[in-house]
């Protein structure tokens, strides 16, 4: 079953500015990932967050989480064309680490 | 890192038939899983392929109606049988390198059920 819901579903923004995805699950995490899709195709791995971490940055890409709230977010500074994509997050369980569970995606398209 | 190859890339089926897909890791992996993607939509895990056992099968999925093969620590296949235009989907493997907690997914195989 779907764990994660994010919003918004889609996004459009100007190259420059800023991106934030935001994801909110359901039940205790071991951690919570985020990927990006192109064009229906493979998924790549972003970035992944622990449970006990609260925050994570990987180049242009910074990650929190707040798991009194079981909500995440993902904030891409400075977006390019290139980014556009869709962009999901996924949350391994407690219980079952290894499986992941994906929320519904948000779509970006950064305008060039 | 893991390199992931699916085949076929896409394919145009019809009705009644089934159809197999194959996924190549080039290295040795204890865990693959298979994933739908119905159109616009996110990833719905239909199974996890270990090698050596039975797939283990997620709510909602059956194995008369997604078999899956995993020979070797390799390769897996999943069939889809007796399509109909609601299996039209992209499917996706991906693996679980030990030790690494992400996971590597396939291009992806993309079906239209006519």
């Amino acid at each position: 079953s779907q764990q994660g819901e994010e919003d918004p579903q889609a996004l459009s923004i100007q190259e420059g500015e800023n991106a934030t995805m935001n994801c909110s699950y359901k039940t205790s995490i071991n951690n919570l990932q985020w990927y990006r899709q192109n064009s229906g195709r493979g998924l790549v791995h972003l970035i992944l967050i622990r449970s006990n971490e609260r925050e994570k940055h990987s180049g242009r890409l910074r990650v929190t989480l707040d798991t009194s709230k079981k909500s995440s977010s993902l904030l891409i500074t400075a977006s390019r064309a290139a980014d556009t994509a869709s962009y999901f997050c996924a949350t391994a369980m407690m219980d079952s680490s290894y499986k992941l569970i994906f929320g519904s995606g948000t779509r970006l398209l950064v305008r060039p | 890192s893991a390199v992931i190859s699916q085949k076929p890339s896409r394919d145009i089926c019809q009705r009644g038939t089934s159809l197999t897909i194959q996924c190549q890791v080039d290295s040795q992996v204890t865990m693959m899983f298979w994933y739908r993607q119905q159109p616009g939509q996110s990833l719905t895990l239909i199974a996890t392929a270990n090698q050596g056992s039975e797939a283990t099968y997620e709510s909602g999925f059956v194995i008369d109606k997604f078999p899956i093969s995993r020979p070797n620590l390799t390769f897996s296949t999943l069939t889809v049988s007796n399509m109909s235009p609601e299996d039209s989907s992209i499917y996706l493997c991906s693996v679980d390198l030990a030790g690494v907690e992400t996971q590597y997914f396939g291009p992806g195989t993309r079906l239209l059920v006519l």
